[in-house]
């Protein structure tokens, strides 16, 4: 089944203790990204991911890091997490851009304390 | 810089009834738009798109027509269940050769029996 799987699917953690959620992707996709939903804003991108080893930031990357060694994973890294990260996270990739479809992943609920 | 402004929710209907969600955008060029729908608990799933100005996407009996005079994109259906019920976003997607979707704030849907 074509997929994007996130890890954890929930996280609770402290504040400054280094954490990453994982995202892979089985449709051999190019194009990845991340983001965060939050109560009245919608979704904002964080980072995306031409190909291996070609990343960007989005509207959002303060406080993140991404990396892309190989196609089909491309990780979110928080160093150090603060509770304004408390948010809910989806990876999305697709075959190309512009017009093509985004599929995302189920969503990685993380609270920060 | 690009935009997308959505009704506000929460709606609430009762089913049979008639829908719309009103979503306007602001781009350069020409965008590609985007309705992705959010059932609970899950991550995101396209419902329906258009790539250019006119184009009417439709998909599960919901229709939007890309109208570039008045810059909106607005979801309709004739007939909602109470599957309906979820979180609808209004995207769009203005950058090609970039994976850049800027989404509204969503629309919460109710759907009473």
């Amino acid at each position: 089944e074509a997929q994007v799987t996130q890890n954890p699917r929930y996280l609770i953690t402290v504040t400054g203790k280094k954490l990453t959620v994982t995202c892979s992707q089985n449709m051999n996709h190019e194009y990845m990204s991340w983001y965060r939903q939050d109560p009245g804003l919608g979704l904002r991108q964080i980072y995306y991911s031409m190909n291996v080893e070609v990343t960007d930031k989005g509207d959002v990357p303060e406080g993140y890091k991404v990396s892309r060694k190989e196609k089909r994973n491309f990780p979110l890294i928080l160093e150090s997490p603060s509770p304004n990260q408390t948010s809910l996270y989806f990876c999305a990739s697709s075959i190309g851009t512009g017009r093509d479809t985004q599929y995302f992943g189920p969503g990685t609920r993380l609270t920060v304390l | 810089g690009n935009s997308v402004t959505q009704m506000e929710g929460p709606v609430t209907l009762s089913e049979e009834a008639f829908l719309t969600i009103n979503c306007t955008y602001t781009a350069t060029g020409y965008p590609s738009l985007f309705w992705y729908v959010q059932y609970p608990g899950e991550g995101l799933q396209l419902l329906l798109k258009a790539t250019k100005a006119d184009d009417k996407g439709s998909n599960k009996g919901f229709e939007a027509t890309y109208r570039k005079e008045t810059t909106s994109f607005h979801l309709e259906k004739g007939s909602v269940q109470v599957s309906d019920s979820a979180v609808y976003f209004c995207a769009l997607n203005a950058i090609q050769g970039a994976q850049k979707l800027v989404f509204g704030q969503g629309t919460r849907l109710t759907i009473n029996p």
